[in-house]
């Protein structure tokens, strides 16, 4: 496996259901990051690793949490879930102290119904 | 804070024509300037970079310069083909996070 990889690419839960995503990155970076992507609306941050500890959570509803284990893994845990959080969650990671670039996965697409 | 305005789409073209998608940015301190681009169905894919004044980032025929004094990043193609169909986010990198333009939905016909 070469870049950043998730999993599941796509999943359909209910709003009363508990799921995870996954994120592994094989670049060697250490950060990591969470977005959503709705449609008509600008990509979103949620989250921010940066050497496994989290550094960044704009506002995010607890019903989303997220777990860094290492440097190279990321998850999103998901519970009670409502119809509007379904998107495409995209998992990046970068390397700090570096340019910022970051290196984006294929994404999730959730469907919550 | 740090912000990016990006053209507003979607933009249609011809096979072969000229491409200019444009930038403009507002930030503190020097920040780096990015192109991304996202096919359908999947994720960003970093297109190209520039990261001090001036810079020219380029790759796969497309181009954009760094302009401070204008802090501007725009996006160009000489040749556009049926294969660039794509959304491209302008997004700048300051503070251990980009910012991401609202994305402009390209389209070229054949």
């Amino acid at each position: 496996e070469t870049g950043v990889t998730q999993t599941p690419r796509h999943l359909v839960m209910g709003m009363t259901n508990k799921k995870s995503l996954k994120c592994e990155q094989h670049l060697g970076h250490n950060a990591m990051y969470w977005y959503k992507q709705s449609a008509k609306k600008p990509l979103e941050l949620m989250f921010v690793y940066s050497l496994e500890e989290r550094v960044e959570n704009n506002s995010v509803p607890s019903r989303f949490s997220p777990e860094c284990p290492n440097s190279s893994h990321l998850f999103l845990h998901l519970h009670t879930l409502q119809p509007e959080d379904s998107a495409l969650y995209l998992c990046a990671s970068s390397q700090e102290g570096g340019y910022y670039e970051q290196y984006f996965g294929p994404g999730t697409r959730l469907t919550v119904t | 804070g740090n912000s990016v305005t990006q053209m507003e789409g979607p933009v249609t073209l011809s096979e072969e024509a000229f491409l200019t998608i444009n930038c403009t940015y507002t930030a503190t301190g020097y920040p780096s300037l990015f192109w991304y681009v996202q096919y359908p169905g999947e994720g960003l894919q970093l297109l190209l970079k520039a990261t001090k004044a001036d810079d020219k980032g380029s790759n796969k025929g497309f181009e954009a310069t760094y302009r401070k004094e204008t802090t501007s990043f725009h996006l160009e193609k000489g040749s556009v083909q049926v294969s660039d169909s794509a959304v491209y986010f302008c997004a700048l990198g300051a503070a251990r996070q980009l910012t991401f333009g609202s994305g402009t939905q390209l389209t070229v016909l054949p």
